[in-house]
């Protein structure tokens, strides 16, 4: 059974940088494995932020982007708002195109 | 612009089946899939698998194999998601998204509720 694996929870403060991380049990995540990354707010249906590693949807604010960091994927967010609370998914594709969430991040603006 | 309507919430007894639909309005239904992702209560995203609106091949969560049907009707633009013999751990809220590789248009959800 394969386990992508982000951190329960991070807090950053207004106006400042916090990096999520996307992890495989399978070993490092590479570009081959087409990252995905989703914002979820209370209530909500997810909203797609980044896909295949660093693209960003065209209502993706500048602030979001994504890149391969320590065989990881990450979503970095800088210059936090108040109005990036949340919680972030990340989407892997594993052979077979096969996909699987990680757990999702809760990310707290204090 | 780009529109994804889902179906309303639903009540099934366990070992029912349910059968949600999802259309979708503002591109060329044809030129991509649709992707299906449930969230059960409290929980985390759960990927179900995607169908092609091109061609009609499907990709399954290898859990969800033999119980979970993918289909789509190119004619009014709709794909539909069935689940057999329902179980209260299928209570979740249910998504599809335009996409197979990059889902990014979002239904709003539909709530099934399992329960005797």
């Amino acid at each position: 059974q394969t386990v992508v694996t982000q951190e329960p929870s991070l807090t950053v403060s207004p106006g400042g940088t916090v990096t999520l991380t996307c992890a495989s049990s399978t070993g490092a995540v590479t570009s081959g494995y087409y990252p995905n990354w989703f914002q979820q707010k209370p209530g909500q249906a997810p909203r797609a932020l980044i896909y295949s590693t660093n693209n960003k949807h065209s209502w993706t604010p500048a602030r979001f982007s994504g890149s391969l960091l320590g065989g990881k994927a990450a979503l970095t967010l800088s210059g936090v708002q108040p109005e990036d609370e949340a919680d972030y998914y990340c989407l892997l594709y594993y052979s077979g195109a096969q996909g699987v969430f990680g757990g999702g991040t809760k990310l707290t603006v204090l | 612009q780009v529109q994804v309507v889902q179906s309303g919430a639903e009540v099934k007894k366990p070992g029912a089946s349910v059968k949600v639909s999802c259309k979708a309005s503002g591109y060329t239904f044809t030129s991509y899939g649709i992707t299906w992702v449930r969230q059960a209560p409290g929980q985390g995203l759960e990927w179900m698998g995607w169908i092609s609106n091109y061609n009609g091949d499907t990709n399954y969560a290898q859990k969800l194999q033999g119980r979970v049907t993918m289909t789509t009707d190119t004619s009014t633009s709709t794909a539909y998601m069935e689940l057999r013999s329902l179980g209260s751990d299928d209570t979740a809220v249910y998504y599809c998204a335009t996409g197979v590789s990059y889902p990014d248009h979002w239904g709003q959800g539909t709530l099934v509720t399992v329960s005797s």
